[in-house]
């Protein structure tokens, strides 16, 4: 089944620990993000890849870190979370530029 | 710089009205993307449509349709006879540019009640 499969669902944890949210696809698509959901601000960009290697800010990357060694994968870091990261984050995927995004199923984050 | 504006934060049908929810975008390239995306109850977010700035054809599917103007740059989506399981948030995004990022508007809930 086609899919992006984020790690973990959810996660409560404290000022400054780092952590990891793993995004991983299954369809071969070059281009991958990540987004942050926010009331009343819809989705916003943190980073984006267009391919291995390839990565760049999107309007709010303070605060985050990307990788891209392989294809399929696509974590993003939190080195030092701080409360106002709290928010739903989700990962996506598409075949190339302008494609329709699948999206993975969300991560719900808490930061205290 | 790319905006898209979805100017109702929330809108309370009845089963079976029609409901068009609205969105505008403002973007400088002549070269760029469209999409709808549906968010329901349970979080994830589901394609409905894309549409290219070349291709003003109005789309129906099923319940659904679209209504691209590009002169007055909106991109309005229309259900025809609500239900229940429509009941969800709506996003509009934009894509344009070398990075082909996706612009999203601030989405509009739609409550569908019996």
């Amino acid at each position: 089944e086609a899919q992006v499969t984020q790690n973990p669902r959810y996660l409560i944890t404290v000022t400054g620990k780092k952590l990891t949210v793993t995004c991983s696809q299954n369809m071969n698509h070059e281009y991958m993000s990540w987004y942050r959901q926010d009331p009343g601000l819809g989705l916003r960009q943190i980073y984006y890849s267009m391919n291995v290697e390839v990565t760049d800010k999107g309007d709010v990357p303070e605060g985050y870190k990307v990788s891209r060694k392989e294809k399929r994968n696509f974590p993003l870091i939190l080195e030092s979370p701080s409360p106002n990261q709290t928010s739903l984050y989700f990962c996506a995927s598409s075949f190339v530029k302008f494609t329709e995004a699948f999206f993975g199923q969300g991560t719900r984050l808490t930061v205290v | 710089a790319q905006k898209v504006t979805q100017a109702q934060t929330e809108i309370s049908v009845v089963e079976k009205e029609d409901v068009t929810l609205d969105c505008v975008y403002e973007t400088r390239d002549t070269t760029y993307y469209l999409f709808w995306y549906k968010q329901p109850p349970s979080g994830e977010l589901v394609f409905l449509i894309r549409r290219n700035s070349f291709d003003e054809q109005n789309e129906i599917s099923g319940r659904y349709s679209w209504n691209f103007q590009k002169s007055t740059s909106s991109f309005n989506f229309t259900i025809t006879a609500s239900q229940v399981v429509d009941s969800a948030v709506y996003f509009c995004a934009l894509s344009t540019g070398t990075a082909s990022k996706l612009t999203f508007g601030t989405g509009t809930r739609l409550q569908v009640t019996l």
